[in-house]
Order: C-alpha cells, then structure tokens, then sequence
C-alpha cells in the first residue's frame, strides 16, 4: 500500500527564515511525486512534479527536491502570503493511476 | 475561464436525507474525481470518472454514488446521508497522462445532523 508521510505536522516562521517541509513516501514504482498549496477554505492548487531521484523545480520562494525516499519543499525567504497548507502527493503505476495524498504540512509565517 | 465550479458550497443535511453535488469544468478534461478531505485524514479519493459514460471507484466508495453523463460534469450523490458523511467535497479534474496535475474546485462543505 502506499503511504506517504509528511512532517512537521505545522510549521511556524519568521518572515525571512527559510527552512524545509518534508514528504516521505512508501510506493511500489514511483511514477511522479505532487507538491500542491491549499488556502484555508480553498482547493488544493498544483505546484510541482517531480518525476526521478535528482530532480529539482523552482518557482518564486520555493524548491522541490526528489530523492528515493522523500521530497522537500525548500521555502527561501518565505513571506507571510507563503502561509498555507502544503500537501505531497505519490503516483504509481501507469501515466494516469490515482494519487495517494499525505496530510499536509501548515505552514505560518509571521511578519 | 471558470476552471472547476461545484454547487452548493455549502449544505446542511439531516441523517438519512439524500442530496448531489455538482461538478463542472470548463478546461475539455476527460479525468474527473471526487475527493472528501477531513481534519488530520488528508484527501481521500471517492469515485473519479477516466471519461464520458464511466466510473469507478476509489478509496472510499461506500454510501456515494456517481455519474458522468456528460464530459464537462461529474455529480457525487449521497442517498441516505450519515453524519460520517460531514466532510468537506472536492472535485478535480486533469488531463490524460497528466493525471497527477489535477485542477481543483472551491469545495462544498456539508454537515449531516
């Protein structure tokens, strides 16, 4: 079964103070691994896909990294607007097998 | 663009009533999905539809039902609702091969009494 496990549960920052999320996963033939960002009250908005062991995207503040266990979210600088939730998703299997999601990491930054 | 819409945003059901939501979107996607996501749970697949005329069912099926009559709609109904069922609904959509990009509507949060 796969399982994916994100951590910390919450994370509160200085603004300025950058610092990582985690997402560990259990899965039988990765296909690809999903960052989105939710707001409160929202849905879940596409971020990144990372497909193999080295990749790495960028997008303003923020860094996905993959490796054979687990991904990070590498947020530089944050501003209070980068507070949210960040949910970590797995694929296996084929091009268009279901997403297995993690919890969610919410993340606060103060001004 | 609209992207992903879903009606009602909110609703208030008591035990045993039944009601639909609704799906739309407006991107030409063939893939459509039903998620519940609950407090310390994360999102949980229901039914998700791979194009016009088809379902099927995904992690937690029971006490829903689905249909994709058309391929810009996908409706999520609950027959006899319980208060398991409170939880907010999201719906997705993505494109083929793409299925991990997956668009997300606003969600309706629904209450069972």
């Amino acid at each position: 079964e796969d399982q994916v496990t994100q951590s910390p549960e919450a994370l509160r920052l200085q603004e300025g103070e950058s610092s990582s999320l985690n997402c560990s996963y259990t899965v039988s033939g990765l296909r690809g691994l999903f960052w989105y960002r939710q707001d409160p009250g929202k849905g879940p908005e596409f971020l990144f896909t990372l497909y193999s062991a080295g990749e790495e995207k960028e997008k303003e503040r923020l860094k996905a990294t993959l490796t054979k266990k687990e991904s990070f979210l590498h947020i530089t600088a944050p501003k209070p607007e980068d507070s949210a939730t960040y949910l970590c998703a797995v694929q296996a299997g084929g091009a268009n097998s279901k997403l297995t999601f993690g919890k969610g990491i919410t993340l606060s930054v103060r001004p | 663009n609209a992207g992903v819409t879903q009606t009602p945003k909110f609703r208030v059901l008591k035990t045993g009533q039944s009601m639909t939501l609704l799906c739309a979107q407006d991107m030409n996607h063939e893939y459509m999905y039903w998620y519940r996501q609950d407090p310390g749970m994360g999102l949980r697949l229901i039914h998700y539809s791979v194009g016009e005329g088809t379902t099927a069912k995904g992690e937690v099926p029971d006490g829903y039902n689905v249909s994709r009559l058309k391929k810009q709609n996908f409706l999520l109904g609950l027959e006899s609702a319980a208060p398991s069922q409170t939880s907010v609904y999201f719906c997705a959509s993505s494109s083929p091969g793409l299925a991990g990009e997956q668009y997300f509507g606003p969600g309706t949060r629904l209450t069972v009494t």
